[in-house]
């Protein structure tokens, strides 16, 4: 079983719709969560940390749910700009290994 | 801002050639990792490093090597190249504890194997 499990889409929403991405992971123990965004041939860059508490950054939402062993991302309001792939990344810090979903493509339709 | 800048964006080899990638970073960073990307397979780490000298397995380290003599430079040798080998190389660097702060990507080298 993989370490971090994401559906890879594709997600093709229209400008405006709310969309939510969904990420497992697999060791309780895991400590640390992110989503990165990686745009078509670039590098990947931080989007967000996933608190336990949950956090939002303007039209961005993270949840931590370790019960159910998942993070989830919700993007309120999509823009055309958003079309992109989203990375869940998990560290379980007791290996320091960063571990990264396969990614979930999103695309923004006019 | 934090500049990781990686030796190469295209690089063609033939099998059983030795490679070099190189990494460097600008902003002091403790820690360095590579990592390849293949589709369908995401990122997976190669090697890590945490200190000048220091070097951690990843995932994947099996026909790899890596070394890091300077705290901003971070190579990562592919000893004898071979056709899996083809894929993108992603160099990175984060401040601090590993594991809890960003980690800032390079622009990546396409490897081609032939």
């Amino acid at each position: 079983r993989k370490e971090v499990e994401q559906d890879p889409g594709p997600f093709n929403v229209p400008e405006g719709a709310t969309v939510a991405f969904n990420c497992t992971y697999s060791n309780s123990a895991s400590q640390s969560f992110f989503w990165y965004r990686q745009d078509c041939r670039k590098e990947p860059k931080l989007l967000m940390s996933v608190y336990s508490s949950g956090n939002e950054d303007g039209r961005f939402t993270a949840q931590l749910n370790r019960a159910s062993q998942y993070i989830s991302l919700l993007i309120r309001d999509s823009k055309l700009s958003d079309s992109a792939t989203y990375l869940c990344v998990v560290n379980m810090l007791t290996g320091n290994q960063f571990y990264f979903g396969t990614g979930t493509s999103l695309t923004v339709i006019p | 801002d934090v500049k990781v800048t990686q030796s190469s964006r295209y690089l063609v080899k033939r099998t059983g050639e030795k490679v070099f990638l190189e990494c460097v970073q600008d902003m002091d960073h403790e820690n360095m990792f590579w990592y390849r990307q293949d589709p369908g397979l995401g990122l997976r780490l190669i090697y890590f490093s945490y200190d000048v000298k220091m070097k951690e397995k990843g995932d994947i380290p099996e026909g790899y090597s890596v070394s890091r003599e300077k705290k901003e430079r971070f190579s990562l040798i592919l000893e004898s190249a071979s056709t899996n080998q083809t894929s993108m190389y992603l160099c990175a660097s984060s401040l601090g504890a590993l594991g809890y702060n960003e980690q800032f990507f390079g622009p990546g080298t396409r490897l081609t194997v032939l």
